[in-house]
């Protein structure tokens, strides 16, 4: 069975440039979440969605970072305009369900983002 | 004061040591915790998972929780250099969010 697959592995950009990150889960996975991980820290939650709804958006940053999930299965994070502080490791994970009370959550290999 | 409290290290062992992993945490709603193993330009992966106060063995690796002092470990036995990566801790509770220790930097050295 595949696992959470994210592209691109590796991205550079300079600062003010636009950036996207895709993100397709474990088939049958209705629950998707983007992480953020800076550099020796542990991956902070941007937003989480449930089929192709966002239940919860709340440490995205919305005036740079948007994201996606229209059909429910795979999805974008973007970023616009890109910052230097913005270069970290971002992070798709994708569990069976809602995660409360228990649960594991699958990890991508994430992507690397360097703002120059 | 975070609610997980990691030391993030180094740790570095030689080959075959005992190594001991811990985390702290202050929130008494959590309930089951989870340990997480990432090796260097990969995602996390799920290692241990536990529910409830005590011991839960896997192999060389046994996860502790002492819910009474909000304090869990996980101990390595016999480590190997395959071991060396960065663990994280994470704490989950009756909601669906789980939160995430610094994480802790071992190197076993053969």
């Amino acid at each position: 069975e595949a696992g959470v697959v994210q592209s691109p592995r590796y991205k550079i950009i300079e600062k003010k440039q636009p950036v996207a990150f895709w993100c397709n889960p474990i088939s049958g996975h209705n629950t998707l979440y983007w992480y953020l991980q800076n550099l020796g820290q542990g991956p902070e939650l941007l937003i989480r969605y449930e089929n192709e709804e966002a239940v919860d958006d709340s440490q995205l940053p919305k005036d740079r970072f948007s994201a996606e999930r229209l059909k429910g299965v795979d999805s974008t994070l973007k970023i616009q305009p890109a910052e230097l502080g913005d270069s970290a490791v971002y992070l798709c994970a994708s569990s069976p369900g809602r995660l409360a009370g228990g649960g594991e959550l699958f990890f991508g290999e994430g992507s690397r983002l360097t703002v120059l | 004061q975070k609610e997980v409290e990691q030391d993030p290290g180094p740790l570095s062992v030689p080959e075959g040591a005992i190594v001991s992993l811990n985390c702290t945490y202050s929130n008494s709603a959590f309930q089951y915790f989870m340990w997480y193993r990432q090796y260097s330009r990969k995602g996390p992966e799920l290692l241990m998972y536990t529910y409830s106060s005590g011991n839960k063995e896997d192999g060389r690796f046994t996860a502790q929780v002492d819910k009474s002092s909000k304090y869990i470990s996980l101990f390595i036995r016999d480590s190997q250099p395959s071991d060396s990566a960065t663990y994280l801790c994470i704490c989950g509770g009756s909601n669906y969010k789980l939160t995430f220790g610094k994480g802790t930097l071992l190197t076993v050295n053969p």
